[in-house]
């Protein structure tokens, strides 16, 4: 079955430092990927949306970016952070007719 | 632009008490809809689809297109359904098949 293998599960960073984090998908190829952000009371806000290597649709603007190196990998970068940035990040895939499948999360806070 | 609506924050129901979350959506087409669960300190989860026309754990959700509702039943709650639940639509995929999820609903089920 699908697994998403999200890290690290929390992080504390300085404004202005960067960031990186990084999910890898095992148990299927060639999945959409996306990166969501989980906010009380706004649900699940979507970030990036990748359907390939190299492919990526930004739904909101925002200090943030992505990228896809790999097939099946998925990196949410930042260059300098924000205090609004704070927050928990969701690293999800799906394929064509499937079921979403979804990675523990991170818990980020900007001090 | 598609959108999905749960009006719901939270929910508190009695153990035994029917329990119904919201879901509306704006779509033109026919997306796929879900409702996923995330129970406490675990991922979230599939808990059923439309086209499947199922129930799972004795909840069903019924489409209704004529009102754009996806709205999730249960007659009978029980304190294990307590968490937070999701609705989601997909367009297919050759109209964009981004999955977006709803705000959420906590469901808290009360002994």
């Amino acid at each position: 079955s699908q697994t998403i293998h999200q890290w690290p599960a929390t992080l504390v960073q300085p404004v202005g430092s960067p960031l990186s984090l990084e999910c890898t998908v095992e148990g299927t190829s060639n999945p959409n990927l996306y990166w969501y952000r989980q906010a009380a009371g706004r649900g699940l806000q979507l970030l990036f949306y990748s359907v390939g290597i190299g492919q990526i649709s930004s739904e909101v603007p925002q200090n943030l970016s992505a990228s896809r190196p790999q097939d099946r990998q998925f990196i949410l970068s930042s260059k300098k952070l924000l205090l609004s940035d704070s927050g928990f990040y969701l690293c999800a895939g799906d394929r064509l007719s499937t079921e979403a499948f979804f990675g523990q999360g991170t818990r980020l806070t900007v001090v | 632009a598609q959108r999905v609506t749960q009006p719901e924050k939270l929910l508190s129901v009695f153990k035994g008490a029917p329990v119904e979350l919201k879901c509306n959506y704006s779509y033109s087409g026919s997306p796929e809809l879900f409702w996923y669960v995330q129970y406490s300190r675990q991922r979230l989860q599939l808990l059923l689809r439309h086209i499947s026309r199922e129930s799972i754990k004795g909840f069903t959700a019924d489409l209704n297109k004529g009102e754009t509702s996806f709205h999730l039943k249960k007659p009978f709650a029980q304190e294990e359904d307590s968490a937070m639940y999701y609705c989601a639509l997909k367009p297919p995929a050759n109209q964009g098949g981004k999955l977006i999820f709803g705000q959420g609903t906590e469901l808290s089920v009360k002994p």
